[in-house]
This record gives C-alpha cells, sequence and structure tokens, in this order.
C-alpha cells in the first residue's frame, strides 16, 4: 500500500548549493501540500497544489524557494543558493479532495541539512 | 504571538494515566481542529478531528473544542507506551487548505 513517499530522505548540502526533493503523493491525491519543520517546532506551511494548479504559495520563506507539479501528480520543491536557516525537515502532505483537507497523509520527510 | 500555542513539555506519565494535551489560539476563524501524532524521524499521521465546538470520542482518544475561550483538549484514558509521541494541534479556517501547528508536546507513556 502506497502511502506519500519522498525522497531523498537526508540529504547534506553545502550552503549554496541548489537542491531539489522530490515528493510522490497518494495515487489519485488531487491536493498537494509541503511544510516545513524546523527542530522542535511545529511543521509549517509553505505552498499548495490543486492538481497542477499552484493556488497557495503564501508560506514560501524567499524566492529562493520554488515549487513545481506540472503533471498534477509528483512534485519537487526546489532550493536555491541553500542556507543554514533552510536546514529542517521539509514535509509533503496528499490529500483526495478539496473537500477533504483533513485527510491530509504526510509523507515522511526529507531532512535538509545545509553546512 | 503564535496563532497557536502549545505547550512543549516534555510530559512523562506511568502507564495507564489520563493524559491531558491542550492548545490556544488566537485566530477566531479556525472551525477545523486536527490532533496529529509523530513518531521520531516520521511523518504526522491524523489521530481526529472535529468541526467547530464540542466533543469527540475515537476509543481511548477524546478531542474537545471550546470556541469561546478559543482551547482545544485531547484527552488520552489508560496510555500505553505506544502512545509515546509528539502530539500536534492543527486547527485550519473553513475554506482554507492550510493548517496552523501548534509546537507539539513531546509525551512520554513509562512502563
Amino acid at each position: 500500500g502506497a502511502g506519500v513517499s519522498q525522497s531523498p530522505r537526508y540529504k547534506v548540502a553545502k550552503r549554496g548549493q541548489d537542491v531539489a526533493l522530490r515528493c510522490d503523493p497518494i495515487s489519485g491525491h488531487v491536493s498537494l501540500f509541503w511544510y516545513q519543520q524546523a527542530l522542535g517546532q511545529g511543521p509549517e506551511f509553505l505552498t499548495y497544489f490543486q492538481n497542477e494548479a499552484q493556488l497557495d504559495k503564501s508560506g514560501l520563506p524567499s524566492d529562493r524557494f520554488f515549487a513545481e507539479r506540472p503533471e498534477g501528480s509528483v512534485s519537487t520543491l526546489k532550493i536555491q543558493r541553500t542556507q543554514q536557516e533552510d536546514s529542517a525537515v521539509y514535509l509533503c502532505a496528499s490529500s483526495p479532495d478539496r473537500e477533504r483537507y483533513t485527510e491530509a497523509f504526510f509523507g515522511q520527510g526529507t531532512r535538509l541539512t545545509v553546512v | 504571538q503564535k496563532e497557536v500555542e502549545q505547550d512543549p513539555g516534555p510530559l512523562s506519565v506511568p502507564e495507564g494515566a489520563i493524559v491531558s494535551l491542550n492548545c490556544t489560539y488566537s485566530n477566531s476563524a479556525f472551525q477545523y481542529f486536527m490532533w496529529y501524532r509523530q513518531y521520531s524521524r516520521k511523518g504526522p499521521e491524523l489521530l481526529m478531528y472535529t468541526y467547530s465546538s464540542g466533543n469527540k470520542e475515537d476509543g481511548r482518544f477524546t478531542a474537545q473544542v471550546d470556541k469561546s475561550s478559543k482551547y482545544i483538549s485531547l484527552f488520552i484514558r489508560d496510555s500505553q507506551p505506544s502512545d509515546s509521541a509528539t502530539y500536534l494541534c492543527a486547527p485550519r479556517e473553513g475554506g482554507s487548505e492550510k493548517l496552523v501547528f501548534g509546537k507539539g508536546t513531546k509525551l512520554t507513556v513509562n512502563p
């Protein structure tokens, strides 16, 4: 039974390097979310897709952060010129449709460490 | 002041104890109130949710929302060592897709 799959699980990047984080949502799920979870904190919303449309990107912390979901399934979160403050766990979640946001299923996350 | 405040603990209880976990919030537009459980190095998993004020029970878990005082609670009866995790409250506005998480409370249930 496939849940939300994220890769890589762990990523170490040198400061200034670009990184790409991948999310494979549950098959058929319309809605996809990205959250950032700093150490000892709750997840914070980054962005939301409904199919391929990015409907809310209000949580992206800077223009170094970019997310896409070109075919309405797999999504990629890209961070350019990584900084130490970008170190966090990046969580992806998907839900069946617009009416059932409460049924968001989370992946295990990608732990990004910027050195 | 953050929109959602949650005491991070840690909270340590003996097996079988009743556990009370709480959050306060400031946004009157919140209508859905979720509780997530997060095991170490895992993603959050939805435990239960309530809509507006009231109680909801699911097995050993009871969620309560008091919108008049902007207070959210999760009670765990007969706690088990397997309940040891971080518990996150996450309300959201009606019509919004965005969850606003508390900091999470780390719970340890000792055998």
